[in-house]
């Protein structure tokens, strides 16, 4: 199975802040990386799929990127309504797997 | 606008099987574009995918599972169903279905199922 080690595991921020969550897999998941936000009592939503593609009326503020083995979650700047649980995942090789997530509240 | 909707028993006993339905509304469940899915995620716990199913039949399951996942669909009710037999109280958890191109797009609002005498 390909793991995907997400970090920090949680982390508070200020409104405004640009904040990054990161991901390293265990193999390559070539660019098969999607990432999700996920609210209590709400289905999760995709943000980005295959590691930089923006999901349609997802805003701009959220970007994906790639470097070696390290996928990246970038929220330019944090708005109220972000904050949340963020998973990756990877799609390439099944069992498709995520990330342990990473829990975003307010500083 | 696609919508996916759970539906079947909140309860299950430990060792009987967990039956799930997914109802599609608003697009086809048999476009040759998608497959369709279920993930879950126990209390307190991440997301954990358990299978995917295309419309031509073509599966997938999450071998942790233990063979014990069976997803079926119907393409005549454009629905789509899981089976979990033998469960115990680590089957426990918030079952969601979804739809998947590359990530899943579209996501029912899950259903909590509870392993319980």
């Amino acid at each position: 199975d390909i793991q995907m080690t997400q970090s920090p595991p949680s982390l508070s921020a200020s409104l405004g802040d640009r904040v990054a969550i990161t991901c390293r897999a265990s193999q390559s998941p070539s660019t098969y990386v999607n990432w999700y936000q996920h609210k209590p009592g709400k289905a999760p939503r995709l943000l980005i799929y295959a590691t930089g593609n923006l999901q349609s009326g997802v805003p701009s503020r959220f970007s994906g990127s790639r470097s070696g083995p390290d996928f990246t979650l970038t929220i330019s700047s944090l708005q109220p309504e972000d904050f949340a649980t963020y998973y990756c995942q990877q799609t390439y090789r099944t069992p498709w797997t995520f990330g342990q997530g990473t829990k975003v509240d307010i500083k | 606008q696609v919508q996916l909707q759970e539906s079947g028993p909140e309860l299950v006993k430990p060792s009987e099987t967990l039956s799930l339905t997914c109802s599609v509304s608003g697009g086809s469940i048999s476009s040759s574009s998608y497959y369709w899915g279920w993930i879950r995620q126990p209390p307190g716990k991440g997301l954990e995918w358990v299978g995917d199913i295309h419309y031509s039949g073509t599966t997938y399951y999450n071998p942790s599972l233990n063979s014990r996942v069976t997803i079926s669909i119907d393409t005549s009710r454009n629905h789509f169903s899981l089976s979990l037999t033998s469960v115990s109280a680590a089957d426990t958890a918030v079952y969601y279905c979804a739809r998947r191109l590359v990530g899943y797009d579209y996501w029912g609002q899950g259903t909590l199922v509870t392993v319980s005498s």
